[in-house]
Parts: C-alpha cells; structure tokens; sequence
C-alpha cells in the first residue's frame, strides 16, 4: 500500500518553465521528504518539511505542505534540462513505524 | 566522501541461486535500510536496522533476511532466488531514524533472476 502518491507520473516542460509536482499521503505524519533520482541512479534528498512547518525554499526549490488536506508540493523554478530526473516524496509517520516510506515518483523531463 | 556504498552493481542470478548484497556507509549513521525499486510502484522497504544489533521487518521481507554486521555495515541476502525478486536494490542510511533527518542512499544493485 502506497502512503504518498506523485501526481504528475510524468512531466514535460520547456527549460527556463516552472514546473510543479504534488504529492498525497494518507495518514498524519511527522515529515515529508522529497528525493531526485536520476537515471540509473541513487536517490539524492532534496527538501525536508516538518509537520508545523507550511513552507520551506531551497535554492529554486520551493516545497509546500497543507496537513489539513494531506499534501505537499514541489515547485522547480526556472527549469533547466539538468533538472531532468524522477522525483519522489517520501513520508515519516508513527503509523507506518517511522520509516520512510515512498510514493512512486514523477517523471520530469524538461527539454532545452 | 564514499557515503553509502553497495556490492555489487549488477548480478544476474538463476532461480534458486543465493547470493548477498553487501552495503557500507562511513558517516556513523546509526540507521540503515535496504529498499526495492520496481517500475512504477516507487521504492518499498525490505528491512532497516534503526541502531547496530536491531533488525526489522519492512513492507516486503518476504525471501530476504539481512544482517547488520556492525555499524557500518548491513548485508542483504536471498536464500533461493525467484525471478519475482528481479528488482534494483538501494541500501541507505541516516543518523538516527528518519525523524526529521534526511536518508543517504547508495548508487543500487541492479539484480535479474533469470
């Protein structure tokens, strides 16, 4: 069972665009992460948002949560096609044992 | 900067070969994990070792048991290989848990039972 679900499973862009990716999750939780994956690789941390926390930037990155509606948003300004890559939340929750558990991630692909 | 480390990089097994998937990491993590990834369905916990000298069970240990060596090490091992187990395997390790700390993963083990 999937705690958090990526919405877009895929996205293209043109570089220079925005590009944002949601995620969902089901029960309460004590953060949301969110990784990159690029191809045939590793997944790299980006961003961790604590539950009491709405908003958190880094770099171009600008991630958002809403625990009233369970769910997060990961904004990539100003796109660039090195930002090509899969990208997944992941959340921290007593439910599922305070382990990282996975959403199956967005596709971005952003073209130059 | 080796962080985490995974042996090897690709296997190919026969159905009912064993084998073991050896993972490292040289940050004094205390925690550590082995994750599958298959198309589509996102990355799914196997088994974490939360400090040295624990193990437990994740979302899908079934046809895997694992062992932490110490505490830098935490070894992935298939009993009786079944194709079903074809999958990229990634070992991560974070301080302490995964509360309000971020996990570090290694570059995968890309396995195919055949």
């Amino acid at each position: 069972s999937q705690q958090g679900e990526e919405d877009p499973q895929a996205l293209s862009i043109q570089e220079g665009e925005n590009a944002t990716m949601n995620c969902s999750y089901k029960t309460s939780i004590n953060n949301l992460q969110w990784y990159r994956q690029n191809s045939g690789r590793g997944l790299v941390h980006l961003i961790l948002i604590r539950s009491n926390e709405r908003e958190k930037h880094s770099g171009r990155l600008r991630v958002t949560l809403d625990t009233s509606k369970k769910s997060s948003s990961l904004l990539i300004t100003a796109s660039r096609a090195a930002d090509t890559a899969s990208y997944f939340c992941a959340t921290d929750s007593m439910e599922y044992g305070n382990k990282l558990v996975f959403g199956a991630g967005t596709i971005l692909r952003v073209k130059s | 900067n080796a962080g985490v480390t995974q042996t090897p990089k690709f296997q190919v097994l026969k159905t009912g070969q064993s084998m073991t998937l050896q993972c490292a990491q040289d940050m004094n993590h205390n925690s550590m994990y082995w994750y599958r990834q298959d198309p589509g369905m996102g990355l799914r916990l196997i088994y974490y070792s939360a400090s040295e000298g624990t193990t437990d069970k994740g979302e899908v240990p079934n046809g895997y048991n694992v062992s932490r060596l110490n505490k830098r090490e935490f070894s992935l091992r298939l009993e009786s290989a079944a194709p079903s187990q074809t999958s990229v395997y990634f070992c991560a390790s974070s301080a302490y848990g995964t509360r309000n700390t971020e996990a570090f993963f290694g570059q995968g083990t890309r396995l195919t039972v055949v």
